[in-house]
């Protein structure tokens, strides 16, 4: 099993720019999450969801931020435009129903 | 003050010793998960609970729901083990997770 797969491991851009960030949560899953963490602020929950569908966004900092789930597959968190308060960590986990999240690798973002 | 509370903050023991963290929370949950993140960042689930006691290895979790504490226990610790321990709970009626600030744990050999 490959696990939950995130792309880009890192990512620097500049102020302004479109991030996206991706992930592929493992196989059968139907539960995924997006987390950001900060030195600031630790680990924060952004958005979760249940069977493709966005069950809380609330953790969603602000329009600048979407996520989406198209498919069981595959997730992708949005950014646009893109600020320096942005650079963090970007986890996202995937799990069958309320069961143990199994977290990826990570995104490093830094917006210069 | 926060929902969820972790103590220690740091804690820096000696290899063998028998290490717990604690985590104390203020709302009402319907699970508790013990997180751990490495030094190079990745995380692991050690424990999703919503009662009693589990067990993996040298890693013990337990939670009193009616005193809204669980703790975390090492035994026989190992530097492998330096990492920090995050201790997250899931809001019962809302799903909303919240985490407490983690405990940094070092252990020394």
């Amino acid at each position: 099993d490959a696990g939950v797969i995130q792309s880009p491991r890192h990512e620097v851009t500049e102020m302004g720019q479109e991030v996206t960030l991706r992930c592929k949560p493992i196989s059968g899953h139907n539960s995924l999450f997006w987390y950001r963490q900060t030195m600031m602020r630790g680990l924060e929950l952004l958005i979760y969801f249940n069977n493709n569908v966005p069950i809380d966004d609330s953790g969603m900092p602000e329009d600048r931020f979407s996520a989406k789930m198209p498919n069981a597959s595959f997730s992708t968190l949005k950014i646009q435009p893109s600020e320096p308060r942005d650079s963090a960590v970007y986890f996202c986990a995937s799990s069958l129903a309320s069961n143990t999240q199994y977290f990826g690798p990570g995104t490093r973002l830094t917006v210069l | 003050k926060n929902e969820v509370e972790q103590s220690p903050q740091n804690l820096t023991a000696q290899e063998g010793e028998f290490i717990t963290i604690n985590c104390s929370y203020s709302v009402g949950i319907s699970a508790l998960h013990w997180l751990q993140q490495h030094p190079g960042g990745g995380i692991v689930s050690l424990f999703m609970l919503s009662s009693g006691k589990k067990k993996h290895g040298r890693l013990i979790a337990t939670i009193n729901i009616q005193e809204k504490h669980s703790s975390l226990h090492i035994t026989a610790s190992h530097p492998r083990d330096s990492a920090v321990y995050i201790c997250a709970v899931r809001n019962s009626g809302t799903y909303k997770y919240i985490f407490g600030t983690g405990t940094r744990l070092k252990v020394l050999a």
